[in-house]
C-alpha cells in the first residue's frame, strides 16, 4: 500500500478566504495523480486528473498544481464559499501498479459564511 | 442518465450469511473498481476490473469476491461476511482510468 499523504487534516476558514491544501506521494513509478471533491452524504465527484510534472489545471475558483519529480500536488481554491466545504481527495496511479488507485486520507474543509 | 447505480444502499446483516451488492454502470466503460471506506482510514481499493473477465486484486481484497461477467456490471461478494466488513462501499467505474464515476455508495452492517 502507497503512503498519499494529505495535510491538513481539516482546514476552517471563512468565507472570502483562499486556501490550499497538499497532497504528497512517492514520486517513483508516477502515471496519474487524481483530485476528488467529496460532500457529506454524497459520492466522490473529479474534480482534476493531473499526468505530466507541472501541470496545472483549473476549474472555476478551483485550481491544482503537479510536481512529480518531488512527489507533490497543491489544490487551491480563491475565495472560498460555503458551498465548498466538502472533503478534498487525492488519488495515486502509479504504472507499475496495475491501476490500482491509492486514495490518501483527504482534507476536510469547512467554511462558513 | 448516465449513472453508476448499487444495490442496496443499505444493508444489516449477521455474521456469516452471503451477500452481493451490484454495481451496474450504463456508460458503457471499461474500468470498475470498488472501494471501502473507514474512518480515518480514507477510500480503500478492494478489487478493480479492466473489463470482461479481468479481475483484480486491490489492497485490502480479503473477505471479498468479484466477477466481470458483463460490461455493465461488477457485483461484489462476501460469502462469509464478518463484523470487520462492516463499512460504507462505494463502486465506481472509468472509461480508462480517469475521472472516475462513483456510485451512490452502500452502508453495510454485519452484526
Amino acid at each position: 500500500i502507497l503512503n498519499v499523504e494529505q495535510s491538513p487534516q481539516s482546514l476552517h476558514v471563512q468565507e472570502g478566504d483562499s486556501t490550499n491544501f497538499t497532497c504528497s506521494f512517492p514520486s517513483s513509478n508516477f502515471y496519474a495523480l487524481h483530485w476528488y471533491r467529496w460532500e457529506t452524504a454524497k459520492s466522490p465527484e473529479a474534480l482534476f486528473v493531473m499526468t505530466l510534472n507541472g501541470d496545472e489545471k483549473k476549474k472555476g475558483r478551483i485550481s491544482a498544481t503537479l510536481n512529480t519529480k518531488e512527489g507533490y500536488s497543491y489544490l487551491y481554491i480563491k475565495g472560498s464559499q460555503p458551498e465548498d466545504s466538502a472533503t478534498y481527495l487525492c488519488a495515486l496511479l502509479r504504472s507499475n501498479s496495475g491501476y490500482a488507485l491509492n486514495f490518501g486520507k483527504g482534507t476536510s474543509l469547512l467554511v462558513t459564511p | 442518465e448516465a449513472q453508476v447505480t448499487q444495490n442496496p444502499r443499505y444493508l444489516i446483516t449477521v455474521t456469516g450469511k452471503k451477500l452481493t451488492v451490484t454495481c451496474s454502470q450504463n456508460m458503457n466503460h471499461e474500468y470498475m473498481s470498488w472501494y471501502r471506506q473507514d474512518p480515518g482510514l480514507g477510500l480503500r481499493q478492494i478489487y478493480y476490473s479492466m473489463n470482461v473477465e479481468v479481475t483484480d486484486k486491490g489492497d485490502v481484497p480479503e473477505g471479498y469476491k468479484v466477477s466481470r461477467k458483463e460490461k455493465r456490471n461488477f457485483p461484489l461478494i462476501l460469502e462469509s461476511p464478518s463484523p470487520n466488513q462492516t463499512s460504507l462501499y462505494f463502486c465506481a467505474s472509468s472509461p480508462t482510468t480517469v475521472d472516475l464515476f462513483f456510485g451512490p455508495g452502500t452502508r453495510l452492517t454485519v452484526l
